[in-house]
């Protein structure tokens, strides 16, 4: 298997810029979790969903953020307009229906928003 | 709410010693699960090791080897005959209750000596 997949793998934006933030989850999987990485905040959970669902978008900074999964094997999250606070590492993991609190997770995209 | 909390940002030590690392959580549910997930230098987080709280027994994965003790809602993680490869952040995790979230800890950072 090849794990989860994100692309890209770095971003560099200017700051007002549109980010799109991609994700493909283990196959089989059917939860999918967004989390954003900073020294001053550690790990934060973003959004999960399951089965294609929006679950809790709680974790979710401003409007400013969305994040949608068309389908079981593909999310996107999406920063629009991007600020230079937004810089972090984002990661996606997965989980299976059989182990839910178990996630897999992918090799994050660094984000600077210049 | 949950919490989880680990009290040693950093910690050192030297190649083949053994090393422990703390966590403690706080949580009013009966039924969850405890992780600790690594991430090296390549940010990639790997799932270290898992615990059901309702298993007595510790975990352990080869060196890796877990101190559970529920009523003191510890989780401590026991790396023995350390290798620099074991040189990472180390995350504390609590998943459980209604949700398949996890919550993290704010990590230690281990530097294996050679």
């Amino acid at each position: 298997d090849a794990g989860v997949i994100q692309s890209p793998r770095h971003e560099v934006t200017e700051m007002g810029q549109e980010v799109t933030l991609r994700c493909k989850p283990i196959s089989g999987h059917n939860s999918l979790f967004w989390y954003r990485q900073t020294m001053m905040r550690g790990l934060e959970l973003l959004i999960y969903f399951n089965n294609n669902v929006p679950i809790d978008d709680s974790g979710m900074p401003e409007d400013r953020f969305s994040a949608k999964m068309p389908n079981a094997s593909f999310s996107t999250l999406k920063i629009q307009p991007s600020e230079p606070r937004d810089s972090a590492v984002y990661f996606c993991a997965s989980s299976p229906r059989t182990r839910m609190d178990e996630q897999f997770f992918g090799p994050g995209t660094r984000l600077t928003v210049l | 709410a949950q919490t989880v909390t680990q009290s040693q940002p950093e910690m050192s030590v030297q190649e083949a010693e053994t090393v422990t690392l703390s966590c403690t959580y706080d949580t009013s549910e009966s039924n969850y699960y405890l992780f600790w997930y690594k991430q090296p230098p390549s940010r990639q987080m790997i799932l270290v090791i898992r615990q059901e709280a309702y298993k007595q027994q510790n975990a352990t994965e080869n060196r890796f080897s877990v101190n559970f003790q529920k009523a003191a809602k510890s989780f401590s993680l026991k790396i023995s005959d350390s290798q620099l490869g074991d040189t990472a952040m180390y995350f504390c995790a609590f998943g459980g209750g209604a949700t398949n979230k996890l919550i993290f800890g704010t990590g230690t950072l281990l530097a294996v000596q050679p």
